[in-house]
């Protein structure tokens, strides 16, 4: 049980354009969930914390206007990448948390490989 | 808000106990401790998680001292598959605002 599928798992872009990466809770209901970007050699840093029906709470340094996160259902939320650039190139993770149990584990999807040429 | 040091690589040889360690001092009473592991170019892997007791599950034990400063992660039997960077998280914040951040893990290879 409990598992996150994101969508796609690889993915090339040209520079200036812009992409859409999916995130769905497959056997459970995910009233939060997590976006990470992890670069090479480094460990995942926290991007935003997404909430079904409302506003996604972005970390420091993160641009909201960048990055756009959308929940709009209890099992799916979809992170954007707009005008994307070379240096947004990065393996981005999302993360479930089963609805209103804050003390669980996070369940991870397998990642999407971006890559922006 | 609770963070957590562990050393940055260990080796282990297959079908020994790894033994990983994990510094929070800083812990508050009600977080839990939780670990995670993440193979090359995978998304991490829930372990285990605990409070105060220890605990145990298919995939590992988890030891957590009786003061809650610290706790060891502990393959029974490694092998080559548990090569991975293992991340020890106390969880930051409280109820929807809280969340996971990682550290920099441990790196374990487990060696023939």
């Amino acid at each position: 049980g409990a598992v996150v599928s994101q969508h796609p798992s690889r993915v090339i872009c040209k520079s200036g354009t812009s992409v859409k990466i999916e995130c769905r809770s497959l056997d459970f209901q995910a009233t939060t969930m997590f976006w990470y970007r992890q670069f090479p050699k480094q460990s995942l840093m926290l991007m935003a914390t997404s909430n079904e029906g409302s506003k996604a709470t972005y970390e420091q340094g993160v641009e909201k206007d960048k990055f756009l996160i959308n929940h709009a259902s209890l099992t799916l939320s979809t992170l954007t990448v707009t005008s994307a650039h070379p240096e947004d190139s990065s393996f981005y993770i999302c993360s479930a948390r089963v609805a209103s149990s804050y003390n669980s584990p996070l369940h991870f999807g397998n990642g999407t490989r971006l890559t922006v040429t | 808000d609770a963070k957590t040091t562990q050393p940055p690589s260990m080796d282990c040889a297959e079908g020994r106990a790894a033994n990983l360690p994990c510094n929070h001092s800083t812990i508050s009473g009600n977080e839990y401790v939780y670990w995670y592991r993440q193979i090359h170019s995978q998304g991490p892997q829930y372990i285990i998680h605990g409070l105060k007791n220890n605990e145990t599950n298919e995939m590992a034990s988890l030891i957590i001292t009786e003061d809650r400063k610290s706790s060891t992660l502990i393959l029974p039997h490694a092998t080559l598959r548990d090569t991975a960077v293992y991340y020890c998280i106390v969880r930051v914040g409280t109820g929807t605002a809280s969340k996971l951040t990682f550290g920099t893990g441990t790196r374990l290879q487990v060696t023939l």
